[in-house]
């Protein structure tokens, strides 16, 4: 099992640019959340996608969207990229959804986005 | 105030010694308490989670949770120097988890 992955590991952009993040879930799970990681902070919540919607959301723009796909994988967007969106976004997938997903969530590593 | 406040050290330690990691909550609707472990350049590991005041257990790690004052501890047991990476607590109840800044630990040889 290759547990969580997420894709491209870097990403550099520039302001005003648009990125798309991908996720795949580990095998069995159907939750996807995600999380924005500044540096030296803990993660902030996005959302969470189950069932190819949006279940919950964090205290984040509508800059930030997202998408499920059928196979559970996931997408996450940034539109109009600010200074202040480099971090790290962290992709997690769990088995159930709601309350009891984020004690039983797996991480992927990341990717690391760098906007100039 | 912060909802979670966490150290964020770094914080050193000998091979061997007993490590305590702290955090504190301001809200108390918060029901279930979690430590990950996230090594550099990697995403958080779960460790520990629990739902109930009092101490939980796992091999080396301890979790303690004290809801009257709103404070979480874990406590590693004669810690490696594979234990150096940052830990954090995260809390959550019928919201979405919130996570502590994390507390760097450096256990050296």
């Amino acid at each position: 099992d290759a547990g969580v992955t997420q894709s491209p590991t870097h990403l550099i952009k520039t302001r005003g640019q648009q990125v798309t993040l991908r996720c795949s879930p580990k095998s069995g799970h159907d939750t996807v959340s995600w999380y924005q990681q500044a540096l030296g902070q803990g993660p902030q919540f996005i959302f969470q996608y189950y069932e190819e919607e949006e279940r919950q959301r964090g205290n984040f723009p509508d800059r930030f969207s997202g998408h499920q796909f059928p196979n559970y994988s996931s997408e996450l967007n940034v539109n109009a990229l600010l200074l202040g969106d480099s971090a790290l976004y962290l992709c997690a997938s769990s088995p159930t959804s709601g309350f009891s997903s984020y004690n039983e969530q797996f991480f992927g590593p990341g990717t690391r986005l760098t906007v100039l | 105030q912060k909802e979670v406040e966490q150290d964020p050290g770094p914080l050193s330690v000998p091979e061997g010694a007993i490590v305590s990691l702290n955090c504190t909550y301001s809200n108390s609707a918060f029901q279930y308490f979690m430590w990950y472990r996230q090594y550099s350049r990697k995403g958080p590991e779960l460790l520990m989670y629990t739902y109930s005041s009092g101490n939980k257990e796992d091999g080396r790690f301890t979790a303690q949770v004290d809801k009257s004052s709103k404070y979480i501890s874990l406590f590693i047991r004669d810690s490696q120097p594979s234990d150096s990476a940052t830990y954090l607590c995260a809390l959550g109840g019928s919201y979405i988890p919130t996570f502590g800044r994390g507390t760097s630990l450096i256990v050296h040889p």
